[in-house]
């Protein structure tokens, strides 16, 4: 399989929990990137790394959000003290910078805080 | 800034028909790229499209195009001789670039759900 994989698919949590999801991208690929949506929405850029350098952060990454690319190959998104409105999907995405640098995105972690 | 709209929630077409669907975006910079993602109820976002904004022709991809006028900042994807399977909701997305090089986050649209009936 040569796709983007996000593990877990869904994840159901209690408010105050702390959650962790897991991207692996396209073997190849050296960028990586997070998005959330929310229903109705189209996708809402989190962040991004170029190997395992963060280069951008949205303003939506509150500090009780957190992401590595330690070997610049899989990458976590971590939120702690989750809250309702954490509530959406979490979508992975990667791209080999150049060209057209087309972003290929992975089925997304589904996350329901309760 | 970036932005982009989506003004159709919804649209419908007949198999076989061919559909448009619009999209507007804004920018203040001179580069930039825009594509076409296709997101089925199951929630994968799969690539459709991709035209630079100095690309002198229109892109094509199989039964897709992208119907670009730069001075109207519209990109509307057009998608000919529909089938039942493209029933999908459709985001339009735009990214930044400077000297060549893209700079990362996509900007989506809120997305048009199509459906396609018999």
């Amino acid at each position: 399989d040569t796709g983007v994989s996000q593990d877990p698919r869904h994840k159901i949590t209690k408010r105050g929990q702390n959650v962790t999801f897991r991207c692996d991208p396209i073997s190849e690929h050296n960028r990586l990137y997070w998005y959330r949506q929310t229903l109705g929405q189209g996708p809402e850029f989190l962040t991004y790394f170029q190997n395992e350098a963060q280069l951008e952060k949205s303003r939506l990454l509150s500090d009780r959000f957190s992401a590595e690319r330690p070997k610049g190959s899989f990458s976590t998104l971590e939120i702690q003290r989750t809250e309702q409105g954490d509530s959406a999907m979490y979508l992975c995405a990667s791209s080999l910078r150049g060209g057209e640098d087309e972003q290929y995105f992975g089925p997304g972690t589904r996350l329901t805080v309760t | 800034a970036q932005k982009i709209t989506q003004t159709q929630p919804g649209m419908f077409v007949q198999e076989k028909e061919a559909v448009t669907l619009d999209c507007t975006y804004d920018t203040s910079d001179p580069s930039y790229g825009l594509f076409w993602y296709k997101q089925p109820s199951s929630g994968e976002m799969i690539f459709l499209i991709y035209q630079g904004s100095y690309d002198q022709q229109n892109a094509t991809e199989g039964r897709y195009s992208l119907n670009f006028q730069k001075a109207r900042k519209s990109a509307n994807l057009v998608i000919s001789a529909s089938q039942l399977g493209d029933s999908a909701m459709y985001f339009c997305a735009m990214k930044r670039v400077n000297r060549g090089s893209t700079l990362g986050r996509l900007y989506f649209g809120r997305g048009t759900q199509l459906t396609v009936w018999p």
